[in-house]
């Protein structure tokens, strides 16, 4: 079965740039989404197909994907997105998930 | 406004079944997929089950596949999930969310997410 895999735990100074990866078999050739999750809150879409976002999130939010490894970038970090971060593909008809990052913002 | 709404979660014994729905709201429920997603506490996400728009593709994860059973009922804008022959690594909260594009499962993005409803399974 396919696998994603994160880093349990990323920090960035306020106002600095964060990166979590995402990393999977030739990931590159999969639409890639991502999400934000803060405690006792649902799932929250920032990112979807690699690089896209939704209506809302802010353009601080930005994604890439190729080779090996899947990234989301937040500029400009502010205190409002210490969160856990999932990546999510889909393969063979089954939606897989990243074990999830949390972000703190310091 | 687009809204899923959870519904059914409780305590349960081991080998027991509960019957999960998600009542949707602000879209045209047939025109898209939905999935089940559930997060045990403190874990991550787990990707439970998805149906295409009209009901006639489903797909589940290895966990729970020939326990569990999605369905939908389009003309009541509900999506549903019979969960039978439960078990304590079942405990979670279930979320139901809606695919990004398109009735078929496969490829979206979740963009709509529920509340979650919380399910327990302990004697």
């Amino acid at each position: 079965s396919y696998e994603l895999t994160q880093p349990l735990s990323v920090s960035v100074a306020l106002g600095q740039t964060a990166r979590i990866t995402c990393g999977g078999n030739n990931i590159g050739s999969k639409n890639v989404h991502w999400y934000q999750q803060k405690p006792g809150q649902a799932p929250v879409l920032v990112i979807y197909r690699d690089s896209n976002r939704p209506s809302g999130i802010p353009e601080r939010f930005s994604g890439s994907n190729s080779g090996n490894t899947a990234t989301l970038t937040i500029s400009r970090a502010q205190a409002g997105d210490e969160a856990d971060y999932y990546c999510q593909v889909w393969d063979s008809s089954t939606a897989v998930f990243g074990g999830g990052t949390k972000l703190t913002v310091l | 406004e687009v809204q899923l709404l959870e519904s059914g979660g409780g305590l349960v014994q081991p080998g027991g079944s509960l019957r999960l729905s998600c009542a949707a709201s602000g879209f045209t429920f047939s025109s898209y997929a939905m999935s089940w997603v559930r997060q045990a506490p403190g874990k991550g996400l787990e990707w439970v089950s998805a149906i295409s728009g009209s009901g006639g593709s489903t797909y589940y994860a290895d966990s729970v596949k020939g326990r569990f059973t999605i369905s939908r009922d389009n003309s009541k804008n509900t999506l549903y999930l019979q969960m039978n022959s439960l078990r304590a690594e079942d405990t979670a909260v279930y979320y139901c969310a809606k695919a990004e594009m398109g009735a078929v499962a496969g490829d979206d993005a979740f963009d709509i997410w529920g509340q979650g409803t919380m399910v327990t399974v302990s004697s």
